[in-house]
């Protein structure tokens, strides 16, 4: 299975916001809502951001949204806080597999 | 609450073999979907395997089919992951994650790990 396309790294500073995108294919991100994000501590376990594009589980902060348009996933994050800096990866139902692929993994620096 | 706790790790030889365990609470864990997932050092994320709620359906990544095997016991709340003909680029940190359904492709819950390295 070939990885969803994410840039490496992406910055902002305290407040602003940011956008990460994750591009795909009809086989992936495109041909379904099962889109989902990660955010990753140095060390520590992935833990749940969005899921089904854009669905934020209780716990995550307002501040991060999810959307799709065609076979390009986004993850927005507003009000940047210093605890944001973190990896993030991106994941989505391929039927090519009838399994999982996920992004290469974005580095979210905070300046 | 949800704890995963993975175990089982190590050192193994490359064509060596090696089981992974996930002991799940905190959930009806055979009510759920779950999934091992990994990382190699340095790396990003890769999704390994899937097995359904009552172990009737099974998938797997390209990488490792013909040579993993994902299972579970229900009436231990386990997971496990058999790992033969490793390689050494199946060197990574192996996650279990819970899938919050019968299956939704995504992971609600993940354990903190355990390391694997394939090396002579």
């Amino acid at each position: 299975q070939s990885a969803l396309t994410q840039p490496a790294s992406v910055s902002g500073s305290p407040g602003q916001s940011i956008t990460i995108s994750c591009t795909g294919t009809s086989s992936d991100v495109g041909g379904y809502n099962y889109v989902s994000w990660y955010q990753q501590h140095p060390g520590k376990a992935p833990k749940l951001m969005i899921y089904d594009v854009s669905n934020r589980p209780s716990g995550v902060s307002n501040r991060f949204s999810g959307s799709k348009s065609g076979n390009t996933a986004s993850l927005t994050i507003s009000g940047l806080q210093a605890e944001d800096e973190a990896d993030y990866y991106c994941s989505s139902y391929t039927s090519s597999s009838t399994g999982v692929v996920f992004g290469g993994g974005t580095k979210l620096t905070v300046l | 609450q949800v704890q995963l706790v993975e175990s089982g790790g190590g050192v193994v030889q490359p064509g060596g073999s090696l089981r992974l365990s996930c002991a799940a609470s905190g959930f009806t864990f055979s009510s759920y979907g779950m999934h091992w997932v990994r990382q190699a050092p340095g790396k990003g994320l890769e999704w390994v395997a899937f097995i359904r709620y009552d172990g009737s359906n099974k998938y797997y990544a390209d990488s490792v089919k013909g040579r993993f095997t994902i299972s579970r016991d229900n009436s231990k709340n386990t997971l496990y992951l058999q790992m033969n003909s490793l390689r050494a680029e199946d060197t990574a940190v192996y996650y279990c994650a819970k899938d919050p359904g019968m299956i939704r492709y995504y992971f609600d819950y993940w354990g903190q790990g355990t390391l694997v390295t394939v090396s002579s």
